[in-house]
């Protein structure tokens, strides 16, 4: 079946500018969560969603991020007036049920690069 | 110190070796265990869940010591495809997220 699927693969802005990033999980699966991963760094995490609960935002860096999360569908996170240190790989995981024992399958990332 | 530690490497090691990698943990109350293996400009896999008891699957095998907060990981027989980066990764204390290890970068060569 189909995975996690992320778009844009590439995106290229400027410092200032605003981006979105979307992410279609695996259908069904009610837990989605997002990552970041720098150059040469360990993936952190960003956000989690667990079906119609409040989402986990404890590791956005900033109130420059935020995430939506439609039901239990596509997710978008978004970065205002982005800086260079935002440039990284942002990775979208989705789970079936979200416990800890639960497999996290990954998207293939979007590669963000702020000039 | 850092959530989850490990040695970033690399290591070289040629086809049909056996390399064994560590990981530290500094949160006691963890109770949830991972290699994940990355490929170069790749997103993570899981490659295996690590049990108390520890855990074979092929040629990998996993253990947990809780009393020192500390994985391993072990690949017998080094294959050229087992080059990758290979991440320590646990549940963190609310159980929703995964923290990652920066990974050990394992090259195999012929």
């Amino acid at each position: 079946g189909a995975g996690v699927s992320q778009s844009p693969s590439n995106k290229v802005t400027e410092k200032g500018k605003d981006v979105e990033l979307r992410c279609d999980p695996i259908s069904g699966h009610t837990a989605l969560y997002w990552y970041r991963q720098r150059l040469g760094q360990g993936l952190e995490f960003l956000i989690y969603f667990q079906g119609n609960s409040a989402p986990d935002k404890s590791g956005l860096p900033s109130d420059r991020f935020s995430a939506e999360r439609t039901g239990e569908s596509v997710s978008t996170l978004t970065i205002q007036r982005t800086q260079q240190e935002d440039s990284a790989v942002y990775l979208c995981a989705s789970s079936s049920t979200g416990t800890s024992l639960d497999t996290q399958y990954f998207g293939p990332g979007t590669r963000l690069t702020v000039l | 110190r850092k959530e989850v530690e490990q040695d970033p490497g690399p290591f070289n090691v040629p086809e049909g070796a056996t390399v064994a990698f560590n990981c530290t943990y500094s949160n006691s109350a963890s109770q949830s265990f991972f290699w994940y293996r990355q490929d170069c400009r790749k997103e993570p896999k899981l490659l295996m869940s690590v049990y108390s008891s520890g855990n074979e699957d092929g040629r990998f095998t996993a253990q947990l010591n809780r009393a020192s907060q500390y994985i391993s990981l072990l690949i017998r027989d080094s294959k050229l495809s087992d080059s990758a980066t290979y991440l320590c990764v646990i549940h963190n204390q609310a159980g929703t997220a995964l923290i990652f290890g920066k990974g050990t970068t394992l090259s195999v060569s012929s």
